[in-house]
């Protein structure tokens, strides 16, 4: 069976730019998630999506959304692109959407802002 | 507000030996755990969880511990090896399903 795929893979954007990341989850997975890596914060949860529905969200300005289609996939688009939203963006997807549901990563999306 | 923490920055073991890595949470609500195992420019993978009415998991070389009075888990990898050497998160979530990650800590299995 097929991973977590996220594309592109790289990307490099100016500010005040916007950016659109996809995100393909397991075949037979419902629940994507997004997360954003960087040095100084961690693994943070942006939010997630079950049955293209947002279920939960991060504590992240509005710049900042998602959404998910009837086959899963997802993409999470941010706006007025700042420097500090350079990172890794990751996806994850689950089975499930709830408790004790384990997520499996994808490969994330570097994001380059200059 | 830091829920989850890993209070080990890195670990340097020698290959063969045990690797004993550790985490602590705060959030009450918390009822799984997660450990992840990440390189550099790549996504987390997923090793070993644990639910919290378990005080161990085992698959393979990786063991969990949960201690729920204490707040704390433990990942033990024995026999450590070489290829281990990564990143380790450890994380929480509730019944909304949203992981919260430690600031995990850089496994080194020397040869």
């Amino acid at each position: 069976k097929a991973g977590v795929t996220q594309t592109p893979r790289y990307l490099i954007k100016t500010r005040g730019q916007q950016v659109t990341l996809s995100c393909s989850p397991i075949s037979g997975h419902r629940s994507v998630s997004w997360y954003q890596q960087t040095p100084g914060q961690g693994l943070q949860f942006l939010f997630e999506y079950f049955s293209e529905t947002q279920r939960n969200k991060g504590n992240f300005p509005g710049r900042f959304s998602g959404r998910q289609f009837s086959n899963s996939r997802s993409e999470m688009n941010v706006s007025t692109l700042e420097l500090g939203d350079s990172a890794l963006y990751l996806c994850a997807s689950g089975q499930a959407w709830g408790a004790q549901e384990t997520q499996y990563f994808g490969p994330g999306t570097r994001l380059l802002v200059l | 507000d830091q829920q989850v923490k890993q209070n080990s920055p890195s670990l340097s073991v020698q290959e063969g030996r045990i690797s004993i890595l550790n985490c602590d949470y705060t959030n009450s609500m918390f009822d799984y755990f997660l450990w992840y195992k990440k390189y550099p420019a790549e996504g987390p993978t997923f090793l070993i969880s644990i639910s919290s009415i378990k005080d161990k998991n085992e698959d393979g070389r990786f063991t969990v511990f949960l201690n729920k009075s204490a707040k704390h888990l433990s990942l033990h990898i024995v026999p450590s090896q070489p290829g281990d050497s990564a990143v380790y998160f450890c994380a929480g979530s509730s019944n909304t399903g949203k992981l919260i990650f430690g600031q995990g800590t850089t496994l080194q299995v020397k040869p």
